[in-house]
């Protein structure tokens, strides 16, 4: 089994400033790693995923994650957040062998300030 | 474009009251999933089915139930809600085969039981 651990709950942040979104993960076998964004209303869309190969990892909208196995680590980037950005984003884990149930974080709200 | 519907948007129900909520997808995956979001716990998995007829249970199916006689639909039944049961409900669909894709979601029912 595997576990998701996102460390804020809430972030706060100016437009234009930089932000990262933490996500720790536990598990005793190789997982695949997702992070996905949920807008005012709406439902849950993919950001990026990390399955395999570099560890940097490009998604949509300007953001980054980056792999640290070491750290067991999957922390969201982006250089310069805008007021558009404002949602709950939340890290999803899936192992190897289970590919199908994604487990999820319980979800970071990233309010962007004018 | 992939397409997951969910018959309500929002569902006042009694104490009681069998209730059901509706997924229609349009791509022909072969996994469907009903979650429940809750603030500060994330998605958590109730049901998932990987093919007609069939289903396996999440990590809360307690008090649920579901059905899929079509590869499309994928219903979540609560034979007798409760108020604990008042949550946003998510339906997600998948791709099947040995490789890894995204998870789709709807829009999301929010669900208050009175």
């Amino acid at each position: 089994a595997q576990s998701v651990t996102q460390l804020d709950s809430q972030v706060p942040v100016f437009e234009e400033a930089p932000v990262e979104l933490r996500c720790n993960y536990s598990s005793s076998v190789s997982v695949y790693l997702f992070w996905y964004v949920q807008y005012p209303n709406q439902g849950l869309q993919l950001l990026l995923k990390y399955l395999s190969g570099s560890t940097l990892v490009k998604g949509i909208n300007g953001f980054e994650a980056e792999f640290n196995k070491s750290q067991t680590s999957f922390h969201l980037r982006k250089p310069s957040v805008h007021i558009s950005d404002t949602a709950e984003y939340f890290c999803a884990v899936s192992d190897r062998g289970s590919a199908r149930q994604l487990t999820f974080g319980s979800g970071t709200q990233l309010t962007v300030l004018p | 474009d992939v397409k997951v519907t969910q018959s309500s948007r929002y569902l006042v129900k009694r104490t009681g009251e069998k209730v059901f909520l509706e997924c229609v997808q349009d791509m022909d995956h072969e996994n469907m999933f009903w979650y429940r979001q809750d603030p500060g716990l994330g998605l958590r998995l109730i049901y998932f089915s990987y093919d007609v007829k069939m289903k396996e249970k999440g990590d809360i199916p307690e008090g649920y139930s579901v059905s899929r006689e079509k590869k499309e639909r994928f219903s979540l039944i609560l034979e007798s809600a409760s108020t604990n049961q008042t949550s946003m409900y998510l339906c997600a669909t998948m791709l099947g085969g040995g490789g890894v894709t995204e998870a789709f979601f709807g829009q999301g029912t929010r669900l208050t039981v009175v």
